[in-house]
């Protein structure tokens, strides 16, 4: 089975460049999760969707980030205007309450972003 | 305060001994669930094991094992015949129900293990 899928995996731009990054969950999944990993901060969650519908985007950075879930099998997180504060990997992961190990979170393998 | 504690930032540990990475969390909810995540230096997330509160056993997964003590809040993860391919950074998470009855995983600072030749 495939796994959660991101692109692109690297990333480099310029500060002030919009930046998208997108993810597909695992099929069947119907929770998604946005997190951001930096050294100083460690893994921070930024945006949660349950069924397609945003439920916590309280680690939202500021106005800059955004993130939809048009439908179950993608999702995309925006930063416009990016800064070089940005920088950092960003990690999607899904997941489906399913008996004992619920709401286990798998993990995309991440896209690195770098600001220049 | 914090609600997941990871008291070892770094370790050292020789080929082939047993490790154990140390995990104390702290929740008033009676049903929960612990994690532990392995990320390699190449990056990536990788889900080892999980514990639920009401699990009577610990859980087993291979190599991998979780001390679970519930009085004590503790949930250390133990590798048996430790590899070299175990370095890597060790995450332990809880999950927790929040007040719109959905949940969220709360994670430690992680241990970076080394295992020596």
């Amino acid at each position: 089975d495939a796994g959660v899928i991101q692109s692109p995996r690297h990333e480099v731009t310029e500060m002030g460049q919009e930046v998208t990054l997108r993810c597909k969950p695992i099929s069947g999944h119907n929770s998604l999760f946005w997190y951001r990993q930096t050294m100083m901060r460690g893994l921070e969650l930024l945006i949660y969707f349950n069924n397609n519908v945003p439920i916590d985007d309280s680690g939202m950075p500021e106005d800059r980030f955004s993130a939809k879930m048009p439908n179950a099998s993608f999702s995309t997180l925006k930063i416009q205007p990016s800064e070089p504060r940005d920088s950092a990997v960003y990690f999607c992961a899904s997941s489906f309450p399913s008996g004992r190990a619920e709401d286990t979170q798998y993990f995309g393998p991440g896209t690195r972003l770098t600001v220049l | 305060a914090q609600k997941i504690t990871q008291t070892q930032p770094g370790m050292f540990v020789q080929e082939k001994e047993a490790v154990t990475l140390d995990c104390t969390y702290d929740t008033s909810d009676p049903s929960y669930g612990l994690f532990w995540y392995k990320q390699p230096s190449s990056g990536e997330m990788i889900f080892l094991i999980y514990q639920g509160s009401y699990d009577q056993q610990n859980a087993t997964e291979g190599r991998y094992s979780l001390n679970f003590q519930k009085a004590r809040k503790s949930a250390n993860l133990v590798i048996s015949a430790s590899q070299l391919g175990d370095s890597a950074m060790y995450f332990c998470a809880m999950r927790e129900a929040r007040e719109d009855s959905n949940y969220q995983l709360i994670w430690g600072a992680g241990t970076k293990l080394i295992i020596k030749p």
